[in-house]
């Protein structure tokens, strides 16, 4: 039940794009994105529902196709502060979050 | 403005010696959830309340116990810790309809001695 994230981890250079898919076996209601940096709480980033969306905030956008149970995270032209854990977490309809198990991404200036 | 508030964001007890970690929220919402992660992992849910309706997930060890005496507060009881409890403990609120946002706190990490 629990998502699959890919990648596992991510090294970038300043300014460089990345992709993070989150895909379920299950069909979904709902794809959380999430950040976390070491030592700290998950911040918010966004909710896709379903109906197929696609979403921005700033430089960090995400898109969910719910026939194939996946939602990606875009980020573009990366900053040193997008350094951190990401999780999807999904929802099948139930009011609790599963989450995957993270993909690290490391941004080197 | 805070609007989940954990307290203590740091405990340290003796294996098993009852603790007890709080969760207070200001966002007045129906649902609370307590997850465990440990280093490197993802959140696990261990349980959550909708309004007074309590949740428990399959797998929760029954040394974790919850109580939910008002909207604003929940806590976790860890009845006899052990090593392998030793983690970040996150409270998180919603509204409680499918597709909310939640909320999470600060986090308390627990180390177990």
């Amino acid at each position: 039940q629990q998502p699959v994230q890919s990648p596992q981890a991510v090294i970038l250079r300043e300014g460089e794009d990345a992709v993070i898919n989150c895909s379920s076996s299950k069909a979904l209601y709902s794809v959380h994105w999430y950040r976390q940096k070491h030592g700290e709480a998950p911040v918010f980033l966004m909710i896709l529902l379903k109906g197929g969306e696609q979403k921005g905030h700033e430089k960090i956008s995400a898109s969910f196709n719910e026939k194939k149970q996946q939602s990606s995270l875009y980020l573009t032209a990366s900053q040193l502060s997008y350094s951190g854990t990401y999780f999807c977490g999904t929802e099948i309809g139930d009011d609790k979050i599963i989450f995957g198990k993270g993909t690290r991404l490391h941004i080197l200036p | 403005d805070a609007m989940v508030i954990q307290n203590p964001r740091y405990q340290v007890t003796q294996f098993g010696k009852p603790v007890t970690l709080s969760c207070s929220q200001t966002l007045n919402h129906n649902v609370m959830y307590w997850y465990q992660q440990k280093s490197s992992q993802a959140p696990k849910l261990l349980f959550h309340y909708y309004d007074k309706d309590f949740n428990n997930e399959a797998d929760t060890p029954d040394n974790f116990q919850s109580r939910r005496p008002n909207t604003s507060f929940c806590f976790l009881d860890i009845r006899s810790p052990g090593l392998g409890d030793a983690a970040m403990y996150l409270c998180a609120t919603s509204r409680g309809d499918s597709g909310e946002t939640q909320y999470f706190g600060p986090g308390t990490r627990l180390l177990v001695l």
